[in-house]
């Protein structure tokens, strides 16, 4: 059974404070993202990478940014938490190549981080 | 980068009842991969259905099927004999099958099913 973890399902966070989510994947995904889920502006892309030590940046990536050190975990760090960053933070994993575009993102269950 | 529309934040289906969501999207690919997403009131988000452009067949997954209009770039999902566990928020996605990493996504349609 596929699985994508995050370390946590609930974070609150004071303005100011450097703030880290992970994500775990146990599938060998070359791909991760990172995406922020508000109401009425659905999922934002704020990075991805399709390899280790490799990043993209998506739509949003101001305020943050990530590391991937190793395959399987795919980091997101809000450098110095703002209010306007409480939201809920998704991961999911996907695989690369042409054979395998049909192939779907595994989500993981989000964190809702708030910060005040 | 492609926009995908969903135009119906919120929609309600009879229990037992057919309801169909919209989706449309924007591309000037010819090749590309679509996808409806399920995501439950405070649980995971998981794969509905997904479509292939190049095939003219629309996708079917029991209760869960698309219709799918390749020259007006529309991709709807119909699901039929509505349960209450298909309650939730659906997220229409597109995947490039030249950059294929990238996934973009719909606002969403928040369904609720009436008992």
């Amino acid at each position: 059974d596929v699985k994508v973890t995050q370390s946590s399902r609930y974070l609150v966070k004071r303005t100011g404070e450097k703030v880290f989510l992970e994500c775990v994947q146990d599938m060998d995904h070359e791909n991760m993202f990172w995406y922020r889920q508000d109401p009425g502006l659905g999922l934002r892309l704020i990075y991805f990478s399709y390899d280790v030590k490799m990043k993209e940046k998506g739509d949003i990536p101001e305020g943050y940014s990530v590391s991937r050190e190793k395959k399987e975990r795919f980091s997101l760090i809000l450098e110095s938490a703002s209010t306007n960053q409480t939201s809920m933070y998704l991961c999911a994993s996907s695989l690369s190549g042409l054979s395998t575009l049909l192939d779907t993102q595994y989500f993981g269950p989000g964190t809702r981080l708030t910060v005040l | 980068a492609q926009t995908v529309t969903q135009s119906q934040p919120e929609m309600s289906v009879q229990e037992a009842e057919t309801v169909t969501l919209s989706c449309t999207y924007d591309t000037s690919e010819s090749d590309y991969y679509l996808f409806w997403y399920k995501q439950p009131p405070s649980r995971q988000m998981i794969l509905v259905i997904r479509q292939e452009a190049y095939k003219q067949q629309n996708a079917t997954e029991n209760r869960f099927s698309v219709n799918f209009q390749k020259a007006a770039k529309s991709f709807s999902l119909k699901i039929s004999d509505s349960q209450l566990g298909d309650a939730a928020m659906y997220f229409c996605a597109y995947r490039s099958a030249n950059t294929g990493n990238q996934f973009y996504f719909g606002t969403g349609t928040s369904l609720t099913v009436i008992p």
